[in-house]
């Protein structure tokens, strides 16, 4: 199957700092990429839709300005945790999938951890 | 009422026992169903799409009731490797982005 490609796998980050995470397709090229968090013993939450060469779309409640998403690229999408909170610790998933194909690849998700 | 719904579990059963799991959802228009498979802090993986006419991949069998917005997965032989979080995914709307269930955990002991 395809491959997706999340960096970094674990961080550790100070309150009030930003953390970015990559996420890359490295064998096809997506033009939409999904940002899911994931709290312990909770189910995947839809943050946003990344789209490339456009604005993201957040799902309600998501702040826009706090997660920042950039999709500059068929095969990079980024986001960013600004002026992290301990609340913000969680799992970070990205996922794309191939044109006109329904299975949906993952990344191997972000543990972020403010302090 | 969320739109995925499953029982949390955890079910605990013996090496070969057969387990069944289930879940409903809320949108009569999503279009796609799947099965994914998620170990302890790692990223889901896809085990078996869901189809109307249930499909069945190996000891593993998936079921579809369009009528009664409910899916099933049957693990027949279960193994002790089968153990993980098993999680319900429908696609919304736009038929684009995915709903997680909140995940079903499997422990299958010797």
């Amino acid at each position: 199957g395809a491959v997706v490609s999340q960096h970094p796998s674990r961080v550790i980050c100070k309150s009030g700092t930003s953390v970015k995470i990559e996420c890359r397709s490295l064998d096809f090229q997506a033009t939409t990429m999904f940002w899911y968090r994931q709290f312990p013993k909770k189910s995947l939450m839809l943050m946003a839709t990344s789209n490339e060469g456009s604005k993201a779309t957040y799902e309600q409640g998501v702040e826009k300005d706090k997660f920042l998403i950039n999709h500059a690229s068929l095969t990079l999408s980024t986001l960013t945790v600004t002026s992290a909170h301990p609340e913000d610790s969680s799992f970070y998933i990205c996922s794309a999938r191939v044109e006109g194909d329904t299975e949906a690849f993952f990344g191997q998700g972000t543990r972020l951890t403010v302090v | 009422r969320k739109e995925v719904e499953q029982d949390p579990g955890p079910f605990n059963v013996p090496e070969g026992a057969t387990v069944a799991f289930n879940c409903t959802y809320s949108n009569s228009a999503s279009q796609s169903f799947f099965w994914y498979r998620q170990d302890c802090r790692k990223e889901p993986k896809l085990l078996m799409s869901v189809y109307s006419s249930g499909n069945e991949d190996g000891r593993f069998t998936a079921q579809l009731n369009r009528a009664s917005q409910y899916i099933s997965l049957l693990i027949r032989d279960s193994k002790l490797s089968d153990s993980a979080t098993y999680l319900c995914v429908v696609t919304g709307d736009s038929g684009y982005a995915l709903n997680f269930g909140k995940g079903t955990s499997l422990l299958v002991t010797p």
